[in-house]
């Protein structure tokens, strides 16, 4: 069956460091990965979306790889904040059916 | 933001009564998803529409129906609620694909079943 993973347990950083965030998937063929940003009591909020043939996709402090030999991609946030402190979401869609699929999230924590 | 807003955002409802959460955009947008997210399970996919009268079951259909109407609008119904529908709904919008793709949510609405 079809399968995203992302790592259930909160990465707890220190300000100022690199924060890498992992989304496996098993039994898909993704065209496109996006990744969420998702606060507390709101909804998510979309980042980034890597296509298929994309091996990377930068925006301000974010980066993010997709991998699909591995079907793994990575987020990665350079310089954290405690404001980046959040709730990331990884998402995959085949590109067919427009209806993406969601990872169940990791949770950031950047202490001060 | 996207122009996107559900309602009510917040209920209290008892088992067995109908229940319709409303989902307006002013995007004019194609797409429409209803999605619940419940813990350890994340965003589930509950219907979707891809076009008006144009709707489609997602992974967790069975107690829910949904309308859409017009463009703007998108419905989805309890017809007699069960506590294990208890969650936090999200609607979500999403334009042509040669745009980009991605999906636009509301703030959610968080429904509890007695």
């Amino acid at each position: 069956s079809q399968k995203i993973e992302q790592n259930s347990e909160a990465l707890n950083i220190q300000e100022g460091k690199t924060a890498t965030l992992t989304c496996n998937y098993t039994n898909y063929s993704p065209a496109y990965l996006q990744w969420y940003r998702q606060d507390p009591g709101r909804g998510p909020v979309f980042l980034l979306l890597i296509r298929e043939n994309e091996k990377e996709k930068r925006k301000e402090r974010l980066k993010v790889t997709f991998d699909t030999t591995l079907k793994q991609s990575l987020f990665h946030i350079t310089a954290s904040q405690p404001a980046d402190s959040a709730t990331y979401l990884c998402a995959l869609d085949s590109g067919g059916s427009y209806i993406p699929t969601f990872g169940r999230g990791t949770s950031l924590i950047v202490h001060p | 933001d996207a122009g996107i807003t559900q309602s009510p955002r917040h209920k209290v409802t008892e088992t067995g009564t109908p229940v319709t959460l409303r989902c307006h955009q002013t995007e004019n947008h194609r797409y429409m998803y209803w999605y619940r997210q419940d813990p350890g399970h994340g965003l589930r996919l509950i219907h979707y529409s891809y076009g008006v009268k144009d709707t489609d079951k997602g992974e967790v259909s069975d107690g829910y129906s949904v309308s859409r109407s017009k463009t703007e609008d998108f419905l989805l119904t309890l017809e007699s609620a069960t506590s294990s529908q208890t969650s936090v709904y999200f609607c979500a919008i999403s334009g042509d694909r040669t745009l980009g793709g991605e999906l636009f949510f509301g703030e959610g609405s968080r429904l509890t079943v007695l």
